[in-house]
């Protein structure tokens, strides 16, 4: 069974802190994806990466940073937090990106609450 | 801008009844449009996946149907159960652009 394991289940942090937030796949895929998702909204696409050491900005990077520094493994990393980030965060990994007709794999998501 | 939008917001429905819930996009051009369970707490869980040229697909007791002419889906959930309770999130690729634009879902209660 493929799995997308995303190290916490919840997080609180204070803010002005340095957070990571680890994602692991073990499908061999290329393509790694971090989301957040707010209550009313869709989940919004914060960085993605299609290769090792490659990463491209989605919708909302801003305050946000990422490292792909092994095919398995992407790290969300939020700089300084803010109250603002307070949200769930999901990893998703795929092997022929948006448009492959076998979809996404999600992992369970990181509740990370900034107080 | 392209758009997914999902009615109702929520739902309640009594176990074993049957219930739809709606999918409208804007997305062009399409790639394939999907359908995926979240439950409370968890990742979303795909259902199905439908291209352009398909109109109907099942799994298991959730029936998916595209109309790629009017860009409305819809997933019919029949005979629900309690472990229905969820949230239902449409999910339309933008074609060429490898990129998902998310519906801000339906919440569905089933209730015994």
């Amino acid at each position: 069974d493929v799995k997308v394991t995303q190290s916490s289940r919840y997080l609180v942090k204070r803010t002005g802190e340095k957070v990571f937030l680890e994602c692991v796949q073990d499908m061999d895929h290329e393509n790694m994806f971090w989301y957040r998702q707010d209550p009313g909204l869709g989940l919004r696409l914060i960085y993605f990466s299609y290769d090792v050491k490659m990463k491209e900005k989605g919708d909302i990077p801003e305050g946000y940073s990422v490292s792909r520094e092994k095919k398995e493994r992407f790290s969300l990393i939020l700089e300084s937090a803010s109250t603002s980030q307070t949200s769930m965060y999901l990893c998703a990994s795929s092997s022929d990106g948006a448009s492959a007709n076998y979809g996404y794999t999600f992992g369970s998501g990181t509740r990370l609450t900034v107080v | 801008k392209n758009q997914v939008e999902q009615s109702p917001q929520s739902l309640i429905i009594l176990e074993g009844k049957n219930c739809t819930l709606q999918c409208n996009y804007t997305v062009s051009p399409f790639s394939n449009l999907r359908w995926y369970k979240q439950d409370t707490g968890r990742g979303p869980v795909s259902l199905t996946i439908m291209t352009f040229s398909e109109n109907t697909k099942s799994n298991g007791r959730y029936t998916a149907t595209l109309d790629a002419d009017t860009k409305q889906s819809s997933l019919h959930i029949t005979a629900s159960q309690l472990s229905d309770s969820a949230s239902y999130i449409c999910v339309v690729s933008e074609g060429g652009y490898n990129k998902l634009i998310f519906g801000a879902g339906t919440r569905l209660a089933v209730h015994p």
